[in-house]
């Protein structure tokens, strides 16, 4: 069965510092995709990255990095030189290739960055 | 292009009516997805669309939830009869297949339902 999980609840930092929120999945497709939402409080959803299971390059856009590592079923995602902006709930999910049966959410990691 | 519209951003009806959610996606895009989020189950996809065909209904809970995509620029979500426990945000989304490389989702501001 599909299973994505956050075992981060809630993580709180300090403004400028360096986080990392894990994502661990599980899958026995061979290929599937992961992806990374971000839920601000205001509560909208916003995509932030798709990655595919045959790519494993570590992908950087700006202050946000994602480590996406097969041999340990992970996904996880670094956010440098945090921002307040950043506080939201960060949610990973797992997708089949390529999309929905058992496409599956994380329970999110809270993220409160204080000034 | 104003991004994905949602509509009602509200709604509060009564058990047993029937509901529906409406969404238009942004000009251009060929995929469309319908998730739901609740306190309980947080986030699900119910349903996707790909150049308006349903391609995977297997999220949809059940036989009182439908689907359509009528067209590129238009779909409902629809709820018949309603319950208490299909109180939820739903939100619709949008995407352009440019290639494994390329694949944004943009989403819609979400519909808070409230049932009765």
């Amino acid at each position: 069965a599909q299973k994505v999980t956050q075992a981060q609840t809630e993580i709180s930092v300090v403004e400028k510092e360096d986080v990392t929120l894990d994502c661990v999945y599980e899958t026995r497709d061979t290929t599937y995709y992961l992806f990374w939402y971000k839920q601000p409080p205001s509560g909208e959803l916003v995509f932030l990255i798709r990655r595919n299971s045959f790519d494993e390059q570590n992908e950087i856009s700006g202050r946000y990095s994602w480590n996406f590592q097969k041999s340990t079923s992970s996904f996880n995602f670094t956010i440098t030189a945090s921002q307040v902006v950043d506080s939201a709930v960060y949610f990973c999910a797992l997708s089949p290739f390529p999309y929905g049966q058992n496409f599956v959410f994380g329970p999110g990691t809270r993220l409160s960055v204080l000034p | 292009d104003a991004g994905v519209i949602q509509s009602p951003r509200h709604e509060v009806t009564e058990m047993g009516q029937e509901v529906t959610l409406r969404c238009k996606p942004i000009s251009g895009h060929d995929y469309l997805f319908w998730y739901r989020q609740t306190m309980m189950r947080g986030l699900e996809l119910l349903i996707y669309f790909n150049n308006n065909v349903p391609i995977d209904d297997s999220g949809m809970p059940e036989d009182r939830f439908s689907a359509k995509m009528p067209n590129a620029s238009f779909s409902t979500l629809k709820i018949q009869p309603s319950e208490p426990r299909d109180s939820a945000v739903y939100f619709c989304a949008s995407s352009f297949w440019a290639g494994e490389a390329e694949d944004t989702q943009y989403f819609g501001p979400g519909t808070r339902l409230t049932v009765l």
